[in-house]
């Protein structure tokens, strides 16, 4: 079975200081994880996503996340927070090896930038 | 990256009617189709698969008879919401599994209010 966790239900930062985003997983397969944004009342943009190969994976935006085994960790940074960056961010997981592919979204953080 | 397209974007109804929202692959062949529900402030529940030319798969606790699901094309895949009651407001998204890769891509949702 897959699951991931998010361990911040909120996060809230000052513009121009750094962003991080924690991302526990589960998986009895060699997981895929990806980061998602959702805009308010949009569907959601993916952010970077990490399918075995390097393990430190950069994204748009300037965002990036290191896959790390031995924690079961994913987690998510950015170096200067932007007013734009203000969203919900979702970690996902999924193999194709289990379930199909499914993708198993974490709960979401609802991160807020402040001016 | 690949455009999957819902509509509509925002539908009010009555008590008692049937919705129907599209989604479509606008620019590549989606084999596999996937249908979440999103409630305010929540992660996205995964509702059904949608397979090209075959039914499509529920998951646990979600009314087949209640959202019927058609993938009658590589690029369209429709989900009804018949005899809609206001319990059945949220934020319904699609996903997209382009068939040559298996990427995934989300449509910007589809609002609906019951009234």
């Amino acid at each position: 079975a897959q699951s991931v966790t998010q361990l911040d239900s909120h996060v809230s930062v000052s513009e121009g200081t750094p962003v991080l985003l924690r991302c526990n997983y589960s998986s009895s397969y060699s997981p895929s994880l990806f980061w998602y944004v959702q805009h308010p009342n949009k569907g959601l943009q993916l952010l970077l996503k990490y399918t075995s190969a390097a393990t430190l994976v950069k994204g748009i935006n300037g965002f990036e996340a290191e896959f790390k085994k031995s924690e079961t960790s994913f987690h998510l940074t950015k170096p200067s927070a932007h007013m734009s960056d203000a969203a919900e961010y979702f970690c996902v997981v999924t193999s194709f090896y289990n379930q199909g592919g499914k993708l198993i979204f974490g709960q979401g953080t609802e991160l807020s930038v402040k001016p | 990256g690949a455009v999957v397209s819902q509509h509509p974007s925002w539908v009010i109804c009555k008590s008692g009617t049937s919705v129907k929202i599209e989604c479509r692959s606008l620019d590549f062949q989606a084999t596999t189709m996937f249908w979440y529900r999103q409630f305010p402030k929540q992660s996205l529940m995964l509702m059904a698969t949608s397979n090209e030319g075959s039914k499509a798969t529920y998951e646990q606790g979600v009314e087949k008879d209640k959202f019927l699901i058609n993938h009658a094309s590589l690029t369209l895949s429709t989900l009804t919401v018949t005899s809609a009651h206001p319990e059945d407001s949220s934020f319904y998204i699609c996903s997209a599994r382009v068939s040559s890769t298996g990427e995934l891509f989300f449509g910007e949702g589809s609002r609906l209010t019951v009234l």
